[in-house]
């Protein structure tokens, strides 16, 4: 089982729809969790940074952590054709400081005026 | 403004030819990596840094060097490409490997015909 699972997408859903998007994981031990978004042609970026299981909401944005099923989510509230974009989810150990961060591969997300 | 900056954006080379790409980031991060992204196979870290004169392998690294004799700059080098290494490049940074916002360059893309 790979250590982090994303469906690729793309989801196309119309714009002002809640959208969720959504990451599995295989070791439970990982602690933090993150959200990068990606425009085309540009590095990825930190969106949501959370630590253990629970919920995070910064605008628009919810980040959820389900620790008992190893499943992270990312909700986008009133959807903007702007969040059109590829998030990636990432998940790192945080128990020894040369762990790696492991990333998904990433969903496309196509917001539609 | 904080940011890690790449160079170049865009570079088509020939097999064999030995290339530089220079990464240099403002933010006095100790932490720096290399990550390639190719489509349906996502983020692979090629080389980390702890810190100067501190550099690792990571997943992929199997045709590059790095180097960090300064904190602010990592190059990434590629002796003697080949097709196999035409990607998307990217350089981060951050004030550790995964308890902090990886903050990202812009990303080059390279082709090796």
């Amino acid at each position: 089982q790979k250590e982090v699972e994303q469906d690729p997408g793309p989801l196309s859903v119309p714009e002002g729809a809640i959208v969720s998007l959504n990451c599995t994981y295989s070791n439970s031990a990982f602690q933090y969790f993150m959200w990068y978004r990606q425009y085309s042609r540009k590095g990825p970026e930190l969106l949501m940074y959370t630590y253990s299981s629970g919920n995070k909401e910064d605008g628009r944005f919810t980040a959820q952590v389900d620790k008992s099923s190893k499943y992270i989510s990312l909700f986008i509230r009133d959807s903007q054709p702007s969040d059109s974009a590829t998030y990636l989810c990432a998940i790192w150990g945080g128990m020894n400081r040369d762990d790696k961060i492991i990333f998904g591969k990433g969903t496309r997300l196509h917001i539609l005026p | 403004e904080a940011q890690v900056t790449q160079n170049p954006r865009y570079l088509i080379t020939v097999t064999g030819k030995k290339l530089t790409v220079t990464c240099s980031q403002n933010m006095n991060h100790e932490y720096m990596s290399w990550y390639r992204q190719d489509p349906g196979l996502g983020l692979r870290q090629i080389y980390y840094s702890m810190n100067v004169e501190a550099t690792d392998k990571g997943d992929v690294p199997e045709g590059y060097k790095v180097s960090r004799k300064e904190k602010r700059n990592f190059p990434l080098i590629l002796e003697s490409p080949s097709p196999n290494q035409t990607s998307l490049y990217f350089c981060a940074s951050s004030k550790g490997p995964g308890n902090s916002p990886l903050h990202f360059g812009n990303g080059t893309r390279l082709t090796v015909t």
